[in-house]
């Protein structure tokens, strides 16, 4: 069946360039989170969107990072003027929502490379 | 906000030794507990989930965890541990289902042949 799908799977650019990742999350689930996760890091939380609520942004590390969730279904995380400690893998990952927490589902992530 | 720790970030064992992860985290009130995993260049995938009732949950691959209220724990363990186990092991915790889940830092087991 069709799970959490990203893209791009890899993306390399420039250092000062505008990159966006896309995430296309399950059908009907309306928790969504986005995390980056890098060599010695571990799994670095981002923002979480949550049906209609407002989303609770307090991972993002700088405000050149931001993300929106269209239609409550696809979300963008749009990094601006990259530097170069920004590349990591970007991972996505969709829960359907009930009175507890259900079990995420993540995608196979972003590989962004700042040159 | 809670935090959840998993204070061993590294792990070396031999197969067919025994495993115990450990993982706390800080919020005293109703909690859904999880463990995800992730394979080598595979994606996380859930291990292990607590929500409420028996402590002990069992889990796919053998393993289990056992929920400590009293110690605001959540161990991953696993009898005896096959090289195929290698892989990086994330706690998470979930204050309720409209709240956000948080991981802890994962733990980098390697299982050596």
């Amino acid at each position: 069946g069709a799970g959490v799908s990203q893209s791009p799977s890899n993306k390399v650019t420039e250092k000062g360039k505008d990159v966006e990742l896309r995430c296309d999350p399950i059908s009907g689930h309306t928790a969504l989170y986005w995390y980056r996760q890098s060599l010695g890091q571990g799994l670095e939380f981002l923002i979480y969107f949550q049906g209609n609520s407002a989303p609770d942004k307090s991972g993002l590390p700088s405000d050149r990072f931001s993300a929106e969730r269209t239609g409550g279904s696809v979300s963008t995380l749009t990094i601006q003027r990259t530097q170069q400690e920004d590349s990591a893998v970007y991972l996505c990952a969709s829960s359907l929502v009930s009175g507890d927490n259900q079990p995420q589902h993540f995608g196979d992530g972003t590989r962004l490379s700042i040159l | 906000a809670q935090s959840v720790s998993q204070h061993n970030h590294h792990v070396i064992l031999s197969e067919a030794a025994s495993l115990e992860l450990g993982c706390n985290y800080s919020y005293g009130g109703t909690v859904n507990l999880f463990w995800y995993v992730q394979y080598p260049g595979q994606h996380l995938q859930l291990l292990l989930k607590y929500f409420s009732g028996d402590p002990l949950v069992k889990g796919i691959k053998g393993f289990e965890a056992e929920f400590i209220k009293s110690k605001f724990s959540f161990n991953l363990r696993k009898p005896s541990v096959q090289w195929s186990d290698t892989a990086e092991y994330f706690c998470a915790v979930g204050l309720g289902g409209y709240q956000k889940v948080t991981f802890g830092t994962g733990t980098k087991l390697q299982v050596i042949p």
